[in-house]
């Protein structure tokens, strides 16, 4: 099935960095979704971004939708150890159908202390 | 804690036996999704029901089974097993309505040998 192109595929980090990560996709969704992954756990939302161009942001978390509606990005500032995980963009709508989610294959981020 | 309850957590079978997968919703949501994460792939879409009645589908095997029933709970039946069908097992519930987001429970974590 399609999926989203979502990069980089793996960040190591020092704890205070900022981070960013994107996803691209050759058709258009009309909702962009971002997701965090801890070990042995379902995915938890962080954004739900929902307006091309629309800016989100959820405490450290910025996301955006862009304006071509096929891409969208997260950046996490000053990363803290509870930020690893693996994050998962995920795309709804357009051609794909109204409510099914298209995944990107997730960016695993690891903090050194 | 999303709301959304799978059960079993783990599951360890043996090839061509047939499981059942259990899940049940938020308080309230009427639509469930399944979702399927192998290793090296991101979380693949399966199946969705709506308030009793299949909605979408995505990447199913013939082998592979959903139905949700009057008290909104959803089952997942998987037979014939095979390997390769080792992965976790997400169910999602939402309210149903696009623009509502579809929140993750905790997985099965489906073992083959």
């Amino acid at each position: 099935g399609q999926q989203l192109n979502q990069s980089p595929q793996s960040m190591f980090i020092q704890e205070g960095e900022d981070v960013s990560m994107n996803c691209t996709s050759s058709s258009i969704f009309n909702t962009w979704l971002w997701y965090k992954q801890d070990p042995g756990e379902g995915p938890v939302l962080l954004i739900a971004l929902y307006k091309a161009g629309e800016l989100t942001s959820n405490g450290r978390l910025t996301a955006q939708f862009g304006i071509t509606r096929k891409d969208s990005f997260l950046n996490i500032s000053a990363s803290i150890p509870s930020d690893v995980g693996i994050y998962f963009c995920a795309g709804r709508g357009g051609i794909q159908g109204a409510q099914k989610l298209v995944f990107g294959q997730g960016t695993r981020l690891t903090i050194n202390p | 804690d999303s709301g959304v309850t799978q059960t079993p957590k783990h599951l360890i079978t043996a090839t061509g036996q047939r499981v059942t997968l259990r899940c049940s919703p938020r308080s309230g949501d009427l639509s469930v999704y399944w979702y399927q994460q192998s290793l090296d792939q991101g979380l693949q879409f399966l199946i969705q029901y709506y308030n009793g009645e299949e909605r979408a589908k995505g990447n199913i095997l013939e082998r592979f089974s959903a139905q949700q029933f009057p008290d909104l709970h959803s089952e997942l039946n998987l037979s014939s097993l095979e390997l390769g069908d080792s992965a976790l097992y997400f169910c999602a519930s939402s309210a149903g309505t696009p623009g509502y987001e579809q929140y993750f429970g905790p997985g099965t974590r489906l073992t083959v040998t």
